[in-house]
């Protein structure tokens, strides 16, 4: 069964910085590119960040640019988002989720909640 | 960047209706499109890829049109277990992923 499951979340101070990760099973990892998506209490989906396979491409949601950093180790099939300078608006459920016509597997989230 | 508008944002309908929600695209995206469901606490499950293809082990009453920019989404007899949320994603022109704002699906 292809599955993603994210880990490292937890509460923040403003300023303050998290690790998110998401290790994958099932499929190889390797071969796809990854995904990070956010939901706000009560909100949308919000696209945060994508990688590719090889980690040469990396982009960035406006939002979150020059703060959080996506990477990823095809060796231990795991995806990351190093997230720092954290801020209330960035309170959310982070997902990982698989780049294969549009973001086919998600993983079931991880909660950041950033307050003073 | 694309944007997605979604509608309605919520809707009520009745075991066994006949449910359509739409999403218009600012601009064309060809097919490029996905349905997803979103049930409270959960992640969203992936329903219909490639604006119409419906993806494995998902019920046959769920359906997906359209090209270019405008889409539907049809539960064609609504059950109690569809009751959830529901968004589009465009992923055409990416970076960025667009997602609609998302529709509240409601029995009534």
């Amino acid at each position: 069964e292809e599955q993603l499951v994210e880990s490292g979340g937890g509460p923040a101070k403003p300023g303050g910085s998290r690790r998110l990760s998401c290790a994958a099973s099932g499929f190889n990892f390797r071969n796809y590119a990854m995904n990070w998506v956010r939901q706000a209490p009560g909100k949308g989906l919000e696209w945060v960040s994508s990688i590719s396979s090889g980690s040469s491409y990396v982009y960035y949601a406006d939002s979150v640019k020059g703060r959080f950093t996506i990477s990823r180790d095809n060796a231990k099939n795991s995806l990351y988002l190093q997230m720092n300078s954290l801020r209330a608006e960035d309170t959310a459920v982070y997902y990982c989720a698989r780049d294969w016509h549009g973001l086919d597997v998600w993983g079931q989230g991880t909660t950041v909640t950033v307050s003073s | 960047d694309i944007q997605m508008t979604q509608s309605p944002s919520s809707l009520s309908a009745s075991v066994g209706d006949r449910v359509t929600i739409t999403c218009q695209a600012s601009q064309d995206i060809g097919k490029y499109l996905n349905w997803y469901q979103q049930k409270p606490g959960k992640a969203p499950k992936l329903l219909i890829y490639d604006a119409s293809n419906l993806e494995t082990g998902v019920p046959s009453r769920f359906s997906g049109r359209g090209s270019g920019t405008h889409f539907t989404f049809t539960i064609s007899s609504l059950q109690p277990e569809d009751i959830a949320t529901y968004y589009c994603l465009q992923y055409d022109s990416v970076p960025p992923y667009t997602f609609g704002l998302g529709t509240k699906l409601e029995l009534k």
